[in-house]
């Protein structure tokens, strides 16, 4: 089975200063990692996915993250954020065998202030 | 190409009733997942289904609950005999294939009075 923490429920930041949004996992297989963003109101919308090769991923919206399997973490980054990227975003992970339903963190809510 | 789809957004029922929940998937996905959401927290998995079979329904709670996803039509999960406990955001996604990147719709927020 797998774990996800995201161990910020809530992250405030004032508009064109950067970000980290973190995200560590547990699972005793090897995983695929996603980062999910929600708006008010609307689903899901994937930002960027970790599925093998290079550790540093680049997604939507100018976010990145890095996988670090050492630290079991996959934290997403931006550099600058706009007021346009308040919303709750998801880590998630799914086993790279089998089956691909994926266990979802709690959500952190990023907030961005002008 | 239009999205997935679901409706109604927003059910509200009476302790009791039955609550129907539609979704349907994009154009050419033949793999439907249904999840819910609880306030403040992230999405946990119900079921799996894959055009009129359930392929894996191990977060479904054994009562209450069903979904099918007919041959012709959208994908239903019903609930009866609503509780309280069951007021929730219900996400439906699909994919084109098992192990394809899943693309969710805009959910249906269930309140039960």
């Amino acid at each position: 089975a797998q774990s996800v923490t995201q161990l910020d429920s809530q992250v405030p930041v004032f508009e064109e200063a950067p970000v980290e949004l973190r995200c560590n996992y547990s699972s005793s297989v090897s995983v695929y990692l996603f980062w999910y963003v929600q708006y008010p109101n609307q689903g899901l919308q994937l930002l960027l996915k970790y599925l093998s090769g290079s550790t540093l991923v680049k997604g939507i919206n100018g976010f990145e993250a890095e996988f670090n399997k050492s630290q079991t973490s996959f934290h997403l980054r931006k550099p600058s954020v706009h007021i346009s990227d308040t919303a709750e975003y998801f880590c998630a992970v799914t086993p790279s065998g089998g089956s691909y339903i994926p266990t979802f963190g709690r959500g952190t809510s990023l907030i961005v202030h002008p | 190409n239009a999205g997935v789809m679901q409706n109604p957004r927003h059910l509200v029922r009476r302790r009791g009733q039955e609550a129907r929940l539609r979704c349907s998937p994009m154009k050419g996905h033949s793999h439907v997942y249904w999840y819910r959401q609880l306030p403040e927290e992230g999405l946990k998995f119900m079921v799996y289904l894959q055009k009129e079979n359930i392929i894996d329904e191990s977060g479904m709670p054994k009562e209450r609950f069903s979904a099918e996803f007919p041959k012709e039509g959208p994908s239903i999960l019903r609930i009866q005999q609503v509780v309280r406990g069951d007021s929730a955001a219900y996400f439906c996604a699909s994919s084109q294939g098992a192990r394809e990147t899943q693309y969710f719709g805009p959910g249906t927020r269930l309140l039960v009075l």
